[in-house]
Parts: C-alpha cells; sequence; structure tokens
C-alpha cells in the first residue's frame, strides 16, 4: 500500500515569493490534515479536511496561507507570499476515520525563506 | 487548557537497556494518548495508544506505554533497546470532548541509544 506522498521534499524561496505543496493521501482516507513543524518542536495543526470540506482551518493564517482539496483526494498548501518565518517542516497526514487518532505522515516538505 | 510535556529533550540508553521516554498531559476528563516516532528524513509513524481499558498499552516495535492517572503520565518503555530504535519520539493527548479531534503534540525527545 503506497505511503502518504508530498512534494516538493525541498523548496528554497526568497521572500515574498509564493510556494505550493502538494499532497496525495492513502487510498481510501478521507480525512487529511496539514501540519506545520518548526525545529525542536511538535506539529502544529493548519487544517483539517473531510472529503472536500475544510472543518478545522482555525489556526491557518488566512491573510497569506490557503489550501484546498479537489475532490476530495489530492491537496494543495499555498504561501502567497513566503516570509522568512515560514522556514519549516510541512506535514501532510491522513487517516481512515478522524475520531481513531492514528496518522499516516507523508515525509514533509521542508521550506527554506532566504 | 490542553498541553503535553515531554520533559527531557534527549534520552541516551545502552543498547540492550531498558529505555523510558517521559510524557506528562494536562487535559480535562479522560485523556486519549498517543506515542509517534520520527526516524531521520521520515515522516511520524504511529506507535501505540490509549484509550481505555488496561493500563499497560503494548504497540510496534516492542514499545510499550503505561498509563498512570494519577501522576497524568504516559511513558513509552522497551525492556532492551536497538540502535535502530534512535529516533525522535513524540507525545499527543486529545481531549475526549474535542469535537474537533484535535491532537496536542508534546516537543519530543529524541532518543539515542549506543552500541
Amino acid at each position: 500500500e503506497a505511503g502518504v506522498v508530498q512534494s516538493p521534499r525541498y523548496k528554497i524561496i526568497e521572500k515574498k515569493q509564493p510556494v505550493a505543496f502538494w499532497c496525495n493521501p492513502i487510498s481510501g482516507h478521507n480525512t487529511l490534515y496539514w501540519y506545520l513543524q518548526n525545529l525542536g518542536q511538535g506539529p502544529e495543526l493548519l487544517i483539517r479536511y473531510e472529503n472536500e470540506e475544510a472543518v478545522d482551518d482555525s489556526q491557518l493564517p488566512k491573510d497569506r496561507f490557503s489550501a484546498e482539496r479537489l475532490k476530495g483526494v489530492d491537496s494543495t498548501l499555498k504561501i502567497q507570499p513566503a516570509e522568512l518565518g515560514d522556514s519549516a517542516v510541512y506535514l501532510c497526514a491522513s487517516s481512515y476515520r478522524t475520531s481513531s487518532g492514528e496518522l499516516f505522515f507523508g515525509e514533509g516538505s521542508r521550506l527554506t525563506v532566504l | 487548557a490542553q498541553s503535553v510535556a515531554q520533559p527531557e529533550d534527549q534520552v541516551n540508553v545502552a543498547e540492550g537497556n531498558p529505555l523510558t521516554v517521559k510524557c506528562t498531559y494536562s487535559v480535562s476528563g479522560n485523556p486519549y494518548l498517543f506515542w509517534y516516532v520520527q526516524y531521520p528524513n521520515r515522516g511520524l509513524q504511529f506507535l501505540l495508544k490509549y484509550i481505555t481499558g488496561d493500563n499497560l498499552v503494548k504497540g510496534s516495535y516492542g514499545f510499550e506505554a503505561e498509563f498512570n492517572k494519577s501522576q497524568t503520565s504516559f511513558h513509552l518503555k522497551k525492556p532492551s533497546a536497538l540502535v535502530s530504535d534512535s529516533a525522535l519520539y513524540f507525545c499527543a493527548v486529545r481531549a475526549p470532548m474535542d469535537s474537533n479531534y484535535q491532537l496536542i503534540w508534546g516537543a519530543g525527545t529524541k532518543l539515542i541509544i549506543k552500541p
């Protein structure tokens, strides 16, 4: 069974530039999460989807971050414009059942903003 | 407010010795508790969880964790450490009445197993 796939693995951009991350969850997993992980810290939830609906986006900085999950499968997380403080690892995860707490994570996309 | 604390940034253990990675929590009601592991350049992997029942929970790779309600702890343990257990370990908690099912994560503990 294929795991959660994220791309790109690494991205280096200059501040004020846009950037996008893509995630393909495990087949059959209706719940998709985007997390942000800073060095030495645990993951912080940005947004959670149930199918194509964003059911928890309370921690997504909506002035510069956006996300979409068209057709309830793949998802894209965008930052425009990027700031120096956005340098972090962006993690995508999926789960079969939200209530289980068992999330399957991708390898992450490491963003460096110069 | 809900919170999770992993008091040790790093734990060093000799191969073959028992290991313990500590986790304490603060949450209203009976918590749901989780352990995840992150190997270098890999995504986080689910290890085990406690929802209810037996306080000793067994998980993947020979790990187990003990729920202690009076001490609000959920320490991760393994009887005999392997070098391959070296990784970053995260404890997470979820409040039972949280309709968003949101996990609150600890900062992680780096486990180093020396040959």
